[in-house]
C-alpha cells in the first residue's frame, strides 16, 4: 500500500518563476494538506483541500494556490517564486479525522 | 491563541540513557496530539498520537508519552536510547470536529546520541 507520493523530490527555480508541485494521497485517503518547512523550523500549515475544493488556509499569501482532483490527488502552485519561499515542502493526507500521513516532501530552492 | 511549545531544540544524550523531549500545549478545549520523527532529508514520521483515550500512549521505536491535562503537557519518552534514534522531533496538535482541524507544529528538538 503506498503512503504520500510527492513530485519532484527537489526542484531549483529562479525568482520570479512560477512552480507546481504534486501530491498523491495514501490509498483511501480523501483530504490533502499542504506544508512548508523553512530550514531549522517547524511544519507551517499552507491549506487543505477537500472534495476538490480549499477548506482551510493559513497564513499565506494568494501567491499560493492549490487544486485538488476528482481522484483526490494534489497540486500547489506557487507564483512570482522569492528567495524566501525556498523551503520543504509537505503534503500530508487524511480520511476524515484518522491520523495524517505525510510523504517526504519537495525541496524548493529558490536562486 | 492555539500553539505548541517545545522547550529545548537541542537536546544531546548517551546512548542507553534516558530520552525526555518536552512539549507544552495552549488551549482551553481538549486537543489532539501527535509526536512526529524527521530524518534528514525525509519527511514526517508518526511515533504517537493522543486522541482522548488512554492518557499514557506507546507508540513506534519504543516511544511513549503521557497527557497532563494539568500541566498542558505531552512529553516524549523513551528508556533507552539508540544511535539510530538521532533525529528532529517535532510534537504538534489539532482540535478535531472544530473549525480548525489542521496540524499546528512545535519548532521542533533535534536530539543527538552520543556513543
Amino acid at each position: 500500500d503506498a503512503g504520500v507520493t510527492q513530485s519532484p523530490t527537489h526542484l531549483i527555480k529562479t525568482r520570479g518563476q512560477q512552480v507546481t508541485l504534486r501530491c498523491s494521497p495514501k490509498s483511501g485517503h480523501d483530504t490533502v494538506s499542504w506544508y512548508q518547512q523553512a530550514l531549522g523550523q517547524g511544519p507551517q500549515f499552507i491549506f487543505q483541500y477537500y472534495e476538490e475544493e480549499e477548506r482551510q488556509r493559513g497564513n499565506f499569501p494568494d501567491r499560493f494556490s492549490g487544486h485538488q482532483f476528482p481522484n483526490y490527488s494534489s497540486e500547489l502552485n506557487v507564483n512570482a517564486l522569492l528567495l524566501g519561499d525556498s523551503a520543504l515542502y509537505l503534503c500530508a493526507s487524511t480520511l476524515q479525522e484518522a491520523g495524517y500521513t505525510f510523504g517526504s516532501g519537495t525541496r524548493l530552492t529558490v536562486v | 491563541a492555539q500553539s505548541v511549545t517545545q522547550l529545548g531544540s537541542h537536546v544531546s544524550v548517551s546512548e542507553g540513557a534516558l530520552v525526555l523531549l518536552r512539549c507544552n500545549y495552549s488551549s482551553s478545549v481538549p486537543p489532539y496530539l501527535f509526536w512526529y520523527v524527521q530524518y534528514p532529508n525525509q519527511g514526517l514520521q508518526l511515533l504517537l498520537k493522543y486522541t482522548s483515550a488512554a492518557t499514557l500512549v506507546k507508540g513506534i521505536n519504543g516511544f511513549e508519552a503521557e497527557f497532563k491535562k494539568s500541566e498542558t503537557s505531552f512529553h516524549l519518552t523513551k528508556p533507552s536510547a539508540h544511535m539510530s534514534d538521532a533525529a528532529e522531533y517535532f510534537c504538534a496538535v489539532n482540535y478535531p470536529g472544530g473549525a480548525t482541524n489542521k496540524l499546528i507544529f512545535g519548532t521542533g528538538t533535534l536530539l543527538a546520541v552520543q556513543p
